[in-house]
């Protein structure tokens, strides 16, 4: 199985609405969970993070939430806008390495 | 953005062909990795280095072969590929290996295996 869950694999919003995502993980002593966004055609990079002392972090419109006793973290989008639209990866530690997740495809519909 | 840089940007070889895909960090990082994205799949690693020492091989075939000569450039050296191989090629660095430390991805070489 994998080592990081992530869903939706896709998810469709209207320009305004709020989108979700989630990861799951495995390692119990995770303690580094960041979120990445691909753009068509282009690297992955970095939007936001969080470490495990922390059970929430907000950055404008994005904001991630983490329940270490349930293993898993979300990624919050408010307001969305077209120019999210993109592949959403999250990642987690697993025993040394960072393993991501399968990827969420967002669509925001003007 | 000059951060990480990949050479070349899309590569069509035979199976029969040697090529290399060359990745250069201008950011003063220590680790460097290679990495697999085929479509729907999660991201693949393939290798890490750390001051230019191999610390993870993640089972890849042999018919992929890194090389690290300093912490700034990392080369894949491929041959004998198979059409399954066909994917984006993504090279990261982060100040050191872990996974406490934030990566910067590369913009990707992307293969085709014929």
């Amino acid at each position: 199985g994998e080592n990081v869950e992530q869903h939706p694999s896709t998810l469709s919003v209207q320009e305004g609405d709020s989108a979700v995502i989630k990861c799951t993980y495995s390692d119990s002593a995770s303690n580094y969970f960041p979120w990445y966004k691909q753009e068509l055609g282009k690297r992955p990079q970095l939007i936001i993070d969080i470490r495990s002392n922390v059970g929430e972090k907000k950055d404008q419109r994005i904001a991630v939430t983490l329940n270490k006793t349930a293993k898993h973290f979300s990624l919050h989008i408010t307001e969305t806008q077209p120019e999210d639209s993109a592949v959403y990866f999250c990642a987690a530690p697993h025993f040394g390495d960072m393993r991501f997740g399968a990827g969420t495809r967002l669509t925001v519909k003007p | 953005e000059t951060g990480v840089t990949q050479t070349p940007r899309h590569l069509v070889m035979g199976m029969t062909n040697k090529k290399s895909l060359k990745c250069e960090q201008h950011l003063g990082h220590n680790a460097m990795y290679w990495y697999k994205q085929s479509a729907k799949k999660p991201l693949e690693l393939m290798f890490v280095y750390n001051f230019k020492e191999q610390t993870e091989n993640n089972s890849v075939p042999s018919r992929f072969s890194p090389e690290c000569p300093n912490s700034s450039h990392l080369f894949l050296h491929l041959h004998t590929l198979q059409p399954e191989d066909s994917a984006l090629y993504l090279c990261a660095s982060s100040q050191f290996a872990g996974s406490t430390y934030e990566q910067y991805f590369g913009p990707g070489t992307r293969l085709t295996v014929t």
